[in-house]
């Protein structure tokens, strides 16, 4: 079975620094995605960005960028110039691309999340 | 607005009781997921349907059950309520699954359920 982990529950950070959120994973597919979500206090719930497995190329999307070590099985998400709107549950995720037994469908298997708090 | 709609955004109801959440997935997606948002169990994956046929179960327990439609909007529906259902359940849509395609997820609103 895969498990993600996040091992900081809380983070907080100035406006305009940057902040980095760490998650791990344990699989043993070779074949995955990863995907960070954030929740705001709306409780909605936010694609931020994704990182395809295959790929070396850690992704990038505006102010955010990840750090995907597939070795090591961790993929941290990189906040740059933090913002007040940036405040908000963020929550690392897998998900297998098979079809049939336990992996089947895409299934997202989600961390406990980091709460992080962009202070003025 | 992801284009993921779902209703009511809230339900109050006794013990016992069964109540229906609609779920209608973004323009031309095949795929919905049910995931459940409680405080103790986090955010768990329920069931997944693909164009009408049930794809994939997770910790779906058996007095709750879903189905998707012909024109593929979905309800889940939970009965014999208890206490320990209240929790917010979310509604995602994703397209047409492609090999090595990233089959993103994009989530509704929730529906937050609160069991008296």
């Amino acid at each position: 079975a895969q498990t993600v982990t996040q091992s900081q529950p809380e983070m907080s950070v100035q406006e305009a620094e940057t902040v980095t959120l760490s998650c791990t994973y344990d699989t043993s597919e070779n074949n995955y995605y990863l995907f960070w979500y954030k929740q705001p206090p709306s409780r909605q719930m936010i694609l931020v960005i994704r990182q395809e497995a295959y790929k070396q190329q850690n992704a990038t999307e505006n102010r955010f960028s990840v750090n995907f070590q597939k070795a090591a099985k961790s993929f941290s998400l990189k906040i740059s110039d933090s913002q007040l709107g940036d405040t908000a549950m963020y929550f690392c995720a897998f998900m297998t691309t098979g079809w049939g037994g336990e992996t089947s469908g895409s299934r997202l298997t989600f961390g406990e999340g980091t709460q992080l708090t962009v202070n003025p | 607005d992801s284009g993921v709609t779902q209703t009511p955004k809230h339900l109050i109801t006794a013990t016992g009781q069964r109540v229906t959440l609609r779920c209608s997935p973004r323009s031309g997606d095949l795929s919905v997921y049910w995931y459940q948002q409680s405080l103790d169990q986090g955010l768990q994956f329920l069931i997944q349907y693909y164009n009408g046929e049930e794809r994939a179960k997770g910790n779906i327990l058996e007095r709750f059950s879903a189905q998707q439609f012909p024109d593929l909007h979905s309800e889940l529906n939970l009965s014999s309520l208890e206490l320990g259902d209240s929790a917010l359940y979310f509604c995602a849509s994703s397209a047409l699954y492609v090999v090595d395609i990233p089959d993103t997820q994009y989530f509704g609103p929730g529906t937050r359920l609160t069991v008296l």
